[in-house]
C-alpha cells in the first residue's frame, strides 16, 4: 500500500523546545515538501527537497530546519526559534521537483502542532 | 494582492444540489490546474488536474479553466453529505513551485 506517513498525530511542545516532525513515503518519489495551514490561509511552503541530500527554503523557513539523509524521508524540526509554531503541518511528495504533467503533488495526513 | 484568491465560505448546500467553487488568479503563467478536497483534520487529497484551458470530467466533478479571464472552476453535480469538506484550488507555471489558494468549506446538508 503506497502512501505519505507523518507522525506523530497531534503534538504538544513547550516554549523554547525543539520539536521533530516525522514525513515517510514509500511511493518512490524524489521530491519532498512540508507546508504549513492556518486557519484563512493556503498552504506556505516551509521547505522542499528535489533529492537526496538537497532541500532549499520555501517561503517560511525562519525557526525550521529539515534534512533528506534518505530518499524516503523528509524530518522537520521546529526549532524554540519559530515564533508562533502552532499550527497543521502537511508533507508532500511528488515523482520530481520540477512542476509539469503528472506531477502533483501527494499528501499525508498532517501534523497538529500545539504550543503549551 | 494574493497570486490567488479563492473565498474562504462557508458555502452550504442542499442535498442533491450543484455546487461552484471558484478561484482567480493574476499569474498568465500558469498552466496547470488543481483542485484538492480536504476533509477536517486530514491531508489534502488531489481531485483533479488540468493542463491549459478547458474542461476535464470525472463522475459527478468537472474541473473548468478560462485561462483569458484568469478563472478557475470546479462543479460538483448531485452533491452529497459526504462532499462536505474544503476544497483548495491550486495551480503552478512549468518548473516553479506550486501555489495553493485558501480553500473553501463546503456544507451539503441531507
Amino acid at each position: 500500500d503506497g502512501g505519505i506517513t507523518q507522525s506523530p498525530k497531534y503534538l504538544f511542545r513547550k516554549e523554547g523546545q525543539n520539536v521533530t516532525l516525522s514525513c515517510e513515503q514509500n511511493l518512490n518519489h524524489d521530491a519532498m515538501y512540508w507546508y504549513r495551514q492556518d486557519p484563512g490561509q493556503g498552504l506556505r511552503l516551509i521547505y522542499y527537497s528535489q533529492i537526496v541530500n538537497d532541500f532549499q527554503k520555501g517561503d517560511i523557513a525562519e525557526g525550521y530546519s529539515v534534512s533528506r539523509e534518505k530518499k524516503e524521508s523528509f524530518p522537520l524540526t521546529v526549532t524554540s526559534a519559530q515564533k508562533n509554531p502552532t499550527a497543521f503541518y502537511l508533507c508532500a511528495s511528488s515523482i520530481a521537483g520540477r512542476t509539469g504533467p503528472y506531477n502533483e503533488q501527494f499528501f499525508g495526513p498532517g501534523t497538529r502542532l500545539t504550543v503549551l | 494582492q494574493k497570486e490567488v484568491e479563492q473565498d474562504p465560505g462557508p458555502l452550504s448546500v442542499p442535498e442533491g444540489a450543484i455546487v461552484s467553487l471558484n478561484c482567480t488568479y493574476s499569474n498568465s503563467a500558469f498552466q496547470y490546474f488543481m483542485w484538492y478536497r480536504q476533509y477536517s483534520r486530514k491531508g489534502p487529497e488531489l481531485l483533479m488536474y488540468t493542463y491549459s484551458s478547458g474542461n476535464k470530467e470525472d463522475g459527478r466533478f468537472t474541473a473548468q479553466v478560462d485561462k483569458s479571464s484568469k478563472y478557475i472552476s470546479l462543479f460538483i453535480r448531485d452533491s452529497q453529505p459526504s462532499d462536505s469538506a474544503t476544497y483548495l484550488c491550486a495551480m503552478s507555471a512549468e518548473g516553479f513551485k506550486t501555489i495553493f489558494g485558501a480553500g473553501t468549506r463546503l456544507f451539503v446538508k441531507a
